[in-house]
């Protein structure tokens, strides 16, 4: 069936270090690709997206690059703060099924201070 | 803009009870989703309505789940009886049509005993 793998499944850096989150996708006709942001006990926050017809999006120190050959796209937090730890989830939108959005599993950020 | 709101945020009931869950979406948006967050896991999508239709219930367990959205704007998902595996975070999203951005509510927690 369709799926989503998203790794690692943890990630500690340190303040000020790059955190960098990958995900793939099984569906080829997937065209969307939110990221959300979890806290704890809190809903998920959309904090970034990308749609098939563009290779790399950026907003301050968050971007997104997507890799349709390889089926593969990943998030890259640059200059990582406290307030960035939180659970992340990768997300694809599959138009072969009703446009469902399928998730990966998570990745659990902790910046060290 | 209001955001989508659910309720109760938390329900603690005891196996083969029911309990029904509420979701309001952003006005204007055609589109509501229900998903499962099991904890430590990515949200799975039960039911996709677009308007007042289903348009993907493939994952929904019927003989215990049931949804609906009778005049396309509010709706709630029902588990008569529930087990103690629908323990989880129920989740409502909306997005104004099906290839958009969704936007969640804050979630029901549900406890089965």
């Amino acid at each position: 069936g369709e799926n989503v793998e998203q790794h690692p499944s943890t990630l500690s850096v340190q303040e000020g270090d790059s955190a960098v989150i990958k995900c793939t996708y099984s569906d080829s006709a997937s065209n969307y690709f939110p990221w959300y942001k979890q806290e704890l006990g809190k809903r998920p926050q959309l904090i970034i997206d990308i749609r098939s017809n563009v290779g790399e999006k950026k907003d301050q120190r968050i971007a997104v690059t997507l890799n349709k050959t390889a089926k593969h796209f990943s998030l890259h937090i640059t200059e990582t703060q406290p307030e960035d730890s939180a659970v992340y989830f990768c997300a694809a939108q599959m138009p072969n099924t009703g446009n469902q959005f399928y998730f990966g599993t998570g990745t659990s950020l902790t910046v060290i201070p | 803009e209001a955001g989508v709101a659910q309720s109760p945020r938390y329900k603690i009931i005891e196996k083969r009870q029911s309990v029904a869950f509420w979701c309001n979406p952003i006005s204007g948006h055609a589109t509501l989703y229900w998903y499962q967050q099991i904890l430590g896991q990515g949200p799975k999508l039960l039911i996709q309505f677009q308007n007042n239709g289903v348009v993907d219930d493939s994952q929904l367990p019927k003989d215990r789940f049931s949804a609906e959205r009778l005049k396309g704007v509010d709706s709630t998902l029902k588990i008569q009886p529930a087990k103690l595996e629908d323990s989880a975070v129920y989740l409502c999203a909306s997005s104004q049509s099906t290839g958009g951005e969704q936007y969640f509510g804050p979630g029901t927690r549900l406890t089965v005993t």
